[in-house]
């Protein structure tokens, strides 16, 4: 079984600066994907950004990034040059061995303009 | 882009009524998965179907059963419905080539209440 923990409920940032969205988890798989989702107040469920755990690289999308940490079992989600569009529930996820999505509880943010 | 399409958006119903959510992958994905999301909660999984055959099984109640059909498209069907069963349902679809986890890409979702 997989297990996600995004130990941040809440967080907010001024438009135009960086925030990053904290995410550990626990597999005892081998191979499994990594995964930020975005929810916002429309309750649609967006792809942010995908990492396999396989790769060393950091996936990046634009202004999204992530920190990688295998060893630590650490997913961080950095967003760079925030917008008011970027308000949203983030949901961090794994996929791994039988293909279902483990999601944490989310991260709310809230961008300040 | 195509994207995974649910209906019916929304959906009112009484206790112990039955409803039937539908959900129409992107083309050419073979894996429908179901997640069920109550108020501030995360999405929970329920069940997938991978070629029409079913895949995974979640925290499913036995009151719901769901089917993948023919053309690839999904069924969620709800009996006896209670007034926990209010949630957001979604259907995602992947392509599971190769064998492992591929991105699932979630529909609008239906959200369904019960009164």
């Amino acid at each position: 079984a997989q297990t996600v923990t995004q130990s941040q409920p809440e967080m907010s940032v001024q438009e135009a600066e960086t925030v990053t969205l904290s995410c550990t988890y626990d597999t005892s798989e081998n191979n499994y994907y990594l995964f930020w989702y975005k929810q916002p107040p429309s309750r649609q469920m967006i792809l942010v950004i995908r990492q396999e755990a396989y790769k060393q690289q950091n996936a990046t999308e634009n202004r999204f990034s992530v920190n990688f940490q295998k060893a630590a079992k650490s997913f961080s989600l950095k967003i760079s040059d925030s917008q008011l569009g970027d308000t949203a529930m983030y949901f961090c996820a794994i996929g791994a061995g039988s293909y279902q999505l483990t999601f944490g509880k989310g991260t709310k943010l809230s961008v300040i303009p | 882009a195509a994207g995974v399409i649910q209906s019916p958006r929304h959906l009112i119903k009484e206790k112990r009524e039955t409803a039937t959510l539908k959900c129409y992958p992107i083309p050419r994905h073979d894996t429908v998965y179901w997640y069920q999301q109550g108020p501030g909660q995360d999405p929970q999984f329920l069940i997938s179907f991978y070629e029409k055959m079913q895949s995974d099984k979640g925290s499913i109640p036995d009151r719901f059963s769901a089917q993948q059909f023919s053309d690839y498209h999904s069924e969620l069907n709800m009996s006896s419905l209670e007034l926990g069963d209010s949630a957001l349902y979604f259907c995602a679809s992947s392509s599971r080539d190769r064998g492992k986890t591929e991105t699932q890409y979630f529909g609008p979702g239906t959200r369904l209440l019960v009164l």
